[in-house]
């Protein structure tokens, strides 16, 4: 059972917008999160984390938000360049254990 | 550092033979994690070891499935017989297993098809 989701297959934003990708999880006990992005014929890169006891945390263009009690994340890039176009894999740990990831969206950046 | 090594980046078998995967992690990484990627499943663990030691392999798909660690700086991920529903992305990832350094660092991966 998927126990982190990620309902949205695949995403377009217009270059200079902001694109949001949003998670979903299920388990309770998970209270670390990461997502993950990946071009074509790579492995996944680590981007961004976010601990449970924050709810926000911000590394240059890109945010995370996390909202405890709706089991809820998202990422935000801003302003979203053509370089960001990958898989966006959202993923959750329960203390310190292998990560869960999620199925992943397809963000794809026009110009 | 050279990162996450996986060979080969492609392999096609055909069905009933044998197939191994290599993956060399990044040194002084304690872990070392299998995934596997479908557009059905996405990501899924299949094993994880700490320390050389398997911890978790229930997400091994069954026993045509095996994976050995048998030093810090070698792993593989043995099919046999492999089947079509094999074919997928399977990628090695290591880390420090600490929470403020996590980031995996994953390997490119190798595409698996089995005909």
């Amino acid at each position: 059972d998927q126990q982190v989701k990620q309902n949205s297959p695949s995403l377009s934003v217009q270059e200079g917008r902001i694109s949001i990708l949003n998670c979903d999880y299920t388990n309770s006990m998970f209270d670390y999160f990461l997502w993950y992005k990946k071009y074509p014929a790579e492995g996944p890169t680590f981007l961004i984390s976010i601990s449970s006891i924050k709810d926000k945390n911000e590394d240059g263009r890109f945010t995370v938000f996390l909202n405890k009690s709706a089991k809820h994340l998202s990422l935000h890039i801003v302003p979203s360049q053509p370089g960001d176009s990958a898989v966006y894999f959202c993923a959750a740990d329960n203390s310190g254990y292998a990560l869960n990831f999620g199925k992943g969206t397809s963000l794809l950046v026009t110009p | 550092d050279a990162g996450v090594i996986q060979s080969p980046r492609h392999e096609v078998t055909e069905m009933g033979q044998e197939v191994t995967l290599r993956c060399k992690p990044i040194s002084g990484h304690n872990s070392l994690f299998w995934y596997r990627q479908t557009m059905m499943r996405g990501l899924e663990l299949l094993i994880y070891f700490n320390n050389n030691v398997p911890i978790d392999d229930s997400g091994m798909p069954e026993d045509r499935f095996s994976a050995k660690m048998p030093n810090a700086s070698f792993s593989t991920l043995k099919i046999q017989p492999s089947e079509p529903r094999d074919s997928a992305v399977y990628f090695c990832a290591s880390s420090q297993g600490y929470r403020e350094n996590y980031g995996y660092t994953f390997g490119s991966g190798t595409r698996l098809t089995v005909v």
